[in-house]
């Protein structure tokens, strides 16, 4: 199967710029995640959808951060403005439960790096 | 809410020698957990993982992991390394629930560097 397609995989910008990162999970999973990773740390939730429905944004910084998933399929996570501290890379990953025991499966990520 | 400890943040290893990387969790309830593996310049991949059952779970490449449910550890092990295993590694625990949404949460991860 197809795996977790994300682009782009680098993007360089300036402080207070705007940026938006895609993804596309494997066909037929309902549940998609992105993640935030900072150098030396593990991945962090920033938001969950259940098909096009938000799940969990309780750590997503809703005053720069948004993200959509229309159709149910396909997302975009978008960051403006973007501050030096958003320097990470984003992570999308998608399962086909819709909760407890899953396994995820991680696109290659996007590596952001704010100027 | 759950938490995920790796105290081992960085470990060098020569070919051959024997590898334990420490995990351990926090949280009340049952629990599933998992050993996810980044290689240089690869994404995060499944290494294994325990549901339920026998507490010694094998993976992929020669790996296995304990749970320990009294002490609240999985610990991820490998008898002989090779270079090739060279990676970070991250342990993620997630409850258990009674339906409905629960969340995946990770640790900091282990880098280990094999030396050949």
């Amino acid at each position: 199967e197809a795996g977790v397609a994300q682009s782009p995989r680098y993007k360089i910008i300036e402080k207070r710029q705007s940026v938006a990162f895609w993804c596309n999970p494997i066909s037929g999973h309902a549940t998609l995640y992105w993640y935030q990773q900072i150098l030396g740390q593990g991945p962090k939730l920033l938001i969950q959808f259940q098909n096009n429905g938000v799940v969990d944004d309780s750590q997503l910084p809703k005053d720069r951060f948004s993200a959509e998933r229309l159709k149910g399929v396909d997302s975009t996570l978008k960051i403006q403005p973007a501050k030096l501290e958003d320097s990470a890379v984003y992570l999308c990953a998608s399962t086909g439960v819709p909760s407890g025991a899953n396994v995820l499966t991680f696109g290659a990520g996007s590596r952001l790096t704010v100027l | 809410a759950q938490s995920v400890s790796q105290h081992n943040h960085h470990v060098i290893l020569s070919e051959a020698a024997s590898l334990e990387l420490g995990c351990n969790y926090s949280y009340g309830g049952t629990v599933n957990l998992f050993w996810y593996v980044q290689y240089p310049g690869q994404h995060l991949q499944l290494l294994l993982k325990y549901f339920s059952g026998d507490p010694l779970v094998k993976g992929i490449k020669g790996f296995e992991a304990e749970f320990i449910k009294s002490k609240f550890s999985f610990n991820l092990r490998k008898p002989s390394v090779q270079w090739s295993d060279t990676a970070e590694y991250f342990c993620a625990v997630i409850p258990r629930g009674a339906g409905g949404y629960q969340k995946v949460t990770f640790g900091t991860g282990t880098k280990l560097q094999v030396i050949p």
